[in-house]
């Protein structure tokens, strides 16, 4: 246990249902990262937050996908109408602040977009 | 943009053997991480390099950072069956975010 948890761990919904995921990094990290992650790939990286700022979200993004971390706690992403293409698993990661430092991962969220 | 490729993408190995996977990044890289993700699981934290030419050892693994700073690699000595699952490579710019490999699954029959 990484101190990363995620909720909920599966989501099952039909195409065109809003869902939004929580994470809740390990407490005194201030960076908070969302990745994608498809079978046979490496996770990919949508957005990323230092304290409550969002610092950075990936071009692959589209508009339906939005993310919060309100307290620079917890964080939220939100996938308004979804779609059969977001099926993957959704992975939150922590991290102290500074580059040099490793990447706790969550357990992650399974979509099933039907 | 950045793009990080690994390669081989799977690796089948009799215990024992050794295994190497290599990592290649499109820009120069401020550091590079490694990760392992076994089979239902979530990627856990190896090791990280940050200078040119780096190496380091955990143990049977060994992982080197090249002098240009775009590529590295990962050396399993003797793999064992608990080795198995899939290692990625994570190469981190300046800019705060990691861009991961599409990683290398490997496969140890006893």
């Amino acid at each position: 246990d990484t101190g990363v948890s995620q909720d909920p761990r599966h989501k099952i919904t039909k195409r065109g249902q809003n869902v939004t995921f929580r994470c809740d990094p390990i407490s005194e990290h201030n960076r908070l990262y969302w990745y994608r992650q498809t079978l046979g790939q490496g996770p990919e990286f949508l957005t990323y937050f230092q304290n409550e700022a969002q610092l950075e979200k990936s071009r692959l993004l589209s508009d339906r996908f939005s993310a919060e971390r309100p307290k620079g706690s917890f964080s939220t992403l939100e996938i308004q109408r979804t779609e059969q293409g977001d099926s993957a698993m959704y992975l939150c990661a922590s991290s102290l602040v500074d580059s040099v430092y490793e990447q706790f991962f969550g357990p992650g969220t399974r979509l099933t977009v039907l | 943009g950045q793009q990080v490729m690994q390669i081989p993408q799977y690796q089948h190995v009799q215990e024992g053997e050794d295994f190497t996977t290599y990592c290649n990044s499109s820009t120069t890289l401020s550091n590079i991480q490694w990760y392992k993700q076994r089979p239902g699981g979530h990627p856990v934290f190896l090791i990280q390099l940050v200078k040119s030419g780096e190496v380091k050892k955990q143990k049977r693994l060994t992982f080197q950072f090249g002098e240009a700073k775009k590529n590295s690699s990962l050396h399993i000595t003797a793999t064992q069956t608990t080795d198995v699952g899939t290692y990625f490579c994570a190469g981190k710019t300046n800019a705060g975010k990691s861009t991961f490999g599409d990683g290398t699954t490997l496969t140890v029959k006893p």
